[in-house]
């Protein structure tokens, strides 16, 4: 079974401020993560994915199998980055299915 | 490119009515399309999988003689909520790949109220 876990509801962070949104999975096969955004009143849109290993926004996330980890880090939060974050993990050899975690809002206070 | 359309955006009607909710791959062909149901303040939940000239394969408490998935075209796949009842107001999201090894694209969503 998938399973991806984001402990945290709500971030209100300081704008200039550093974000990190934790992100942990099970999958018992070869996993690809990948963060999804959603900003206010938008469809959710990929915003990273772990194969690609871009910086996306200034966003990165390092996948880390040891720790089954896929955590979300900005170093400079700004106010457009205000949004609702979801991880999502699926086989990467497989259908496409997506596991979603609950979701991280994320508030930047100017 | 590879956008997703979803009609309706929203849809208030009375307990018992069925209501079909199109999904509509604008710029690309799918083969397989994603049916997500989302509550307030919750995650995306995963439905089914729209597979273009078969079968739909529901996820594991999904009832498919309530929730009819048709896929009859590789940019079309309808989800129809048979005699909807106020359980099943919710938001409801679907997404398709525009290609192998490709990220889902996402619809606007749904969104059912059922009086």
């Amino acid at each position: 079974a998938q399973r991806v876990t984001q402990p945290e509801k709500l971030l209100s962070v300081f704008k200039g401020a550093p974000v990190e949104l934790k992100c942990n999975y099970s999958y018992s096969g070869s996993p690809e993560l990948f963060w999804y955004v959603q900003y206010s009143r938008q469809r959710l849109q990929l915003l990273l994915r772990h194969i690609s290993r871009e910086s996306i926004k200034g966003f990165t996330a390092d996948l880390n199998k040891g720790e089954t980890s896929f955590h979300l880090k900005k170093p400079f939060a700004q106010e457009e980055d205000s949004a609702m974050y979801y991880c999502a993990l699926s086989s990467l050899y497989g259908n496409n299915r997506l596991a979603f975690g609950k979701g991280n809002q994320v508030v930047v206070i100017p | 490119g590879a956008v997703v359309s979803q009609h309706p955006s929203w849809v208030i009607c009375k307990s018992g009515t069925s209501v079909k909710i199109e999904c509509r791959s604008l710029d690309f062909q799918a083969t397989t399309m994603f049916w997500y149901r989302q509550f307030p303040k919750q995650s995306l939940m995963l439905m089914a999988t729209s597979n273009e000239g078969s079968k739909a394969t529901y996820e594991q408490g999904v009832e498919k003689d309530k929730f009819l998935i048709n896929h009859a075209s590789l940019t079309l796949s309808t989800l129809t909520v048979t005699s909807a009842h106020p359980e099943d107001s919710s938001f409801y999201i679907c997404s398709a790949p525009p290609g192998n090894n490709q990220p889902q694209h996402f619809g606007d969503g749904t969104r059912l109220s059922i009086l």
